[in-house]
């Protein structure tokens, strides 16, 4: 699939802080998508965006798909300690090709 | 959202036995799901897009006659490990697309397979 670069690697967070990462393509994305995943469990689906330019909320989420159609950011606002996790942006090219490449993913770890 | 179930959810097995990995859409019939490999810190690895009715579509480098995949109905998919070895060992998981079409994917929650 398509490389995705996603950053930053991980990061560390004190509650009630803001937190934000991004992905980048160097080939144009049709739908991008965030997910997160706890240890041990799935990724779950947080929020889908399907139009350059497009900013969708889901509570604290919020994330934009980027204008060139090749990057995305995703930003969780007053951070709370069940934000840990690893989110993992996916990009799809749709049109009959329906298949999602995913970014490394950013472990996100709340600081002593 | 799909509802997506995987069985069995921990699987320990001796080299050279095969393993068998449920894929259930719980409420949504899903004519494609997609079976994901994942390694330790790392990300997903798509492995294969299952299709009811037809042949699984392979990534590349992915061996078919080492993982069948079977779609036999439009809520059920499984993973076959055949003749595992402990390169096998990995986090195996589905996902299905949703109700809106195939943007979305729903992923399951995953399946531990140790192999020994």
């Amino acid at each position: 699939g398509q490389q995705l670069n996603q950053s930053p690697q991980s990061m560390f967070i004190q509650e009630g802080e803001d937190v934000s990462m991004n992905c980048t393509s160097s080939s144009i994305f049709n739908t991008w998508l965030w997910y997160k995943q706890d240890p041990g469990e799935g990724p779950v689906l947080l929020i889908a965006l399907y139009k350059a330019g497009e900013l969708t909320s889901n509570g604290r989420l919020t994330a934009q798909f980027g204008i060139t159609r090749k990057d995305s950011f995703l930003n969780i606002s007053a951070s709370i300690p069940s934000d840990v996790g690893i989110y993992f942006c996916a990009g799809q090219l749709g049109s009959n090709d329906y298949k999602l490449s995913f970014g490394a993913g950013t472990t996100v770890t709340v600081r002593a | 959202g799909a509802v997506v179930s995987q069985h069995p959810s921990r699987v320990i097995c001796k080299s050279g036995t095969s393993v068998k990995i449920e894929c259930r859409s719980l409420d949504f019939q899903a004519t494609t799901m997609f079976w994901y490999r994942q390694f330790p810190k790392k990300s997903l690895m798509l492995m294969a897009t299952s299709n009811e009715g037809s042949k699984a579509t392979y990534e590349q480098g992915v061996e078919k006659d080492k993982f069948l995949i079977n779609h036999a109905s439009l809520t059920l998919s499984t993973l076959t490990v055949t003749s595992a070895h402990p390169e096998d060992s990995s986090f195996y998981i589905c996902s299905v697309t949703g109700t809106s079409g195939y943007n979305e994917q729903f992923f399951g929650p995953g399946t531990r397979l140790t192999v020994l």
